[in-house]
C-alpha cells in the first residue's frame, strides 16, 4: 500500500492569488496523479505527473493555470493559479500502487476562494 | 472516449436491508473497473476492483460487485447494511496504459435510516 499526505488540508484564499499544494508519498512511485473535486461533482483528472518530464493535461486544464512540480519519486506540487470562486474544490492526489493495479488517494486539500 | 454513469444520485435504505448501487460504462476495450467510497471528510478508499477473470468480485466491508459485459454493468451489492456504510460511492473505469487514469462517475450518496 501506499500512505499519501497533503498540504494544506484546506485553505481559504482570496480571488487572484495562488496556492501550492504538496502531496507527499512514502514509497517511491512512478506515476503522480492530480485530480479536482468540485462541490457536489465527481473526481476529473487534471494532470499525470512523471518524474524527470512535463506533466499531460486532460482535456479543459492548461499548465498555465495549474502548472505541477515533479521533483523526485515521492513529491510532487499542484499551484493553482490566479484563482477564482470557480476553483473552489477538493484537489486529490493520487498514485499506482506495486503493480499498478491498484490507485491509492491522498487526503485532499479543501480549497475555498473568496 | 470512456465514461461512466451512475444512475441514482441519491439512495436511502435502512440498516439490515440490501443494497444495489448501479453502474454503466461505455469504453471501447475491456474495462478495469472500480468501486471507491468517499466518506464526509475522509478520502477516497478502494472497496474493491475488476481487471478479468471472474465477473464476482468481492471486496472490502462485505461489499462485492458483478461485472456484466452485456449489460455494460458494473453494479456494487451489499446484503446487509450498516450505519455506517453511509457515504458517497463512485464507480470508475480506467484505460490506456495507466490504471492512474481514472474516469469517475457521478457518485451515489447513500443514507441508511437505523
Amino acid at each position: 500500500s501506499a500512505v499519501i499526505s497533503q498540504k494544506p488540508s484546506r485553505d481559504i484564499c482570496q480571488r487572484g492569488t495562488s496556492l501550492t499544494i504538496q502531496c507527499q508519498v512514502d514509497s517511491q512511485v512512478t506515476m503522480m496523479f492530480w485530480y479536482r473535486q468540485q462541490p457536489g461533482q465527481s473526481l476529473t483528472l487534471i494532470a499525470t505527473a512523471n518524474q524527470g518530464s512535463e506533466a499531460t493535461y486532460e482535456s479543459g486544464f492548461v499548465i498555465d493555470k495549474f502548472p505541477i512540480s515533479r521533483p523526485n519519486l515521492t513529491f510532487s506540487t499542484l499551484t493553482v493559479s490566479n484563482m477564482s470562486p470557480e476553483d473552489s474544490s477538493i484537489y486529490l492526489c493520487s498514485v499506482e500502487g506495486t503493480g499498478g493495479e491498484t490507485q491509492y488517494f491522498g487526503p485532499g486539500t479543501r480549497l475555498l476562494v473568496l | 472516449a470512456q465514461s461512466v454513469t451512475q444512475p441514482d444520485i441519491h439512495i436511502t435504505v435502512s440498516e439490515g436491508a440490501s443494497l444495489e448501487l448501479r453502474c454503466n460504462y461505455s469504453y471501447g476495450a475491456t474495462p478495469y473497473l472500480f468501486w471507491y467510497v468517499q466518506s464526509p471528510g475522509q478520502g477516497l478508499q478502494l472497496l474493491l476492483k475488476y481487471f478479468s477473470g471472474d465477473t464476482l468480485v468481492q471486496g472490502i466491508k462485505g461489499f462485492e460487485a458483478e461485472f456484466k459485459r452485456s449489460q455494460s454493468s458494473f453494479n456494487l451489492r451489499k446484503p446487509s447494511v450498516h450505519w455506517s456504510d453511509a457515504a458517497e460511492y463512485f464507480c470508475a473505469v480506467a484505460g490506456g496504459t495507466s490504471y492512474g487514469k481514472l474516469t469517475f462517475g457521478q457518485g451515489t450518496i447513500l443514507t441508511v435510516h437505523p
